[in-house]
């Protein structure tokens, strides 16, 4: 049971343009969201976050939608380059500490 | 300051064999998690821990897999017998809490483990 989907299993981008990473959930209980990005042969790196009371949050190139009403959120980043290539995983918790990820979503940035 | 340790990076060995991963969460911590990467299912939460006590093991797949946490520096993944279909990434997280304030988990490189 999938509770966390991202339905994009990989997004192509130009350089200096803006990348947009959807994810939707299932759960109306979750009120905590992550995204992780990942590297080859690394582990998931903490990228931003963003609590149900929010419906946005910015960090640098880097902004977090949360739209609860259609449980979906959204990753912006803005502009693009060749280094945020990797993979992106969307996460969810609900109050515990448990996390639930989606599939993740391939991001190659074109030089 | 050390992130999470796992130990092995690779293992590879043979079918029925018995499997041990260990992991060595962040200091001060008191959750630690363990997940499976596969190209299917991404990442799965098998198992998690606080102050040292398993909370939810749903997501075990099988009697074959356990897990354990000794203390609170210290967890051990094992699988017995193994089998080819248990091939896959498998990473250990850490996290901590302020308060009622989230933490996000701090993940390990993870152990790429081929079961033969």
């Amino acid at each position: 049971d999938q509770q966390v989907k991202q339905n994009s299993p990989s997004l192509s981008v130009q350089e200096g343009r803006i990348s947009i990473l959807n994810c939707d959930y299932t759960n109306s209980m979750f009120d905590y969201f992550l995204w992780y990005k990942k590297y080859p042969a690394e582990g998931p790196t903490f990228l931003i976050s963003i609590s149900s009371i929010k419906d946005k949050n910015e960090d640098g190139r880097f902004t977090v939608f949360l739209n609860k009403s259609a449980k979906h959120l959204s990753l912006h980043i803005v502009p693009s380059q060749p280094g945020d290539s990797a993979v992106y995983f969307c996460a969810a918790s609900d109050w515990g500490n448990d996390m639930r990820f989606g599939a993740g979503t391939r991001l190659t940035v074109k030089p | 300051d050390a992130g999470v340790i796992q130990s092995p990076r690779h293992e590879v060995t043979e079918m029925g064999q018995e499997v041990t991963l260990r992991c060595k969460p962040i200091s001060g911590h008191n959750s630690l998690f363990w997940y499976r990467q596969t190209m299917m299912r991404g990442l799965e939460l098998l198992i998690y821990f606080n102050n040292n006590v398993p909370i939810d093991d749903s997501g075990m797949p099988e009697d074959r897999f356990s897990a354990k946490m000794p203390n609170a520096s210290f967890s051990t993944l094992k699988i017995q017998p193994s089998e080819p279909r248990d091939s896959a990434v498998y990473f250990c997280a850490s996290s901590g809490r302020t308060g009622v304030i989230y933490q996000p988990q701090h993940f390990g490189d993870g152990t790429r483990l081929s079961i033969l």
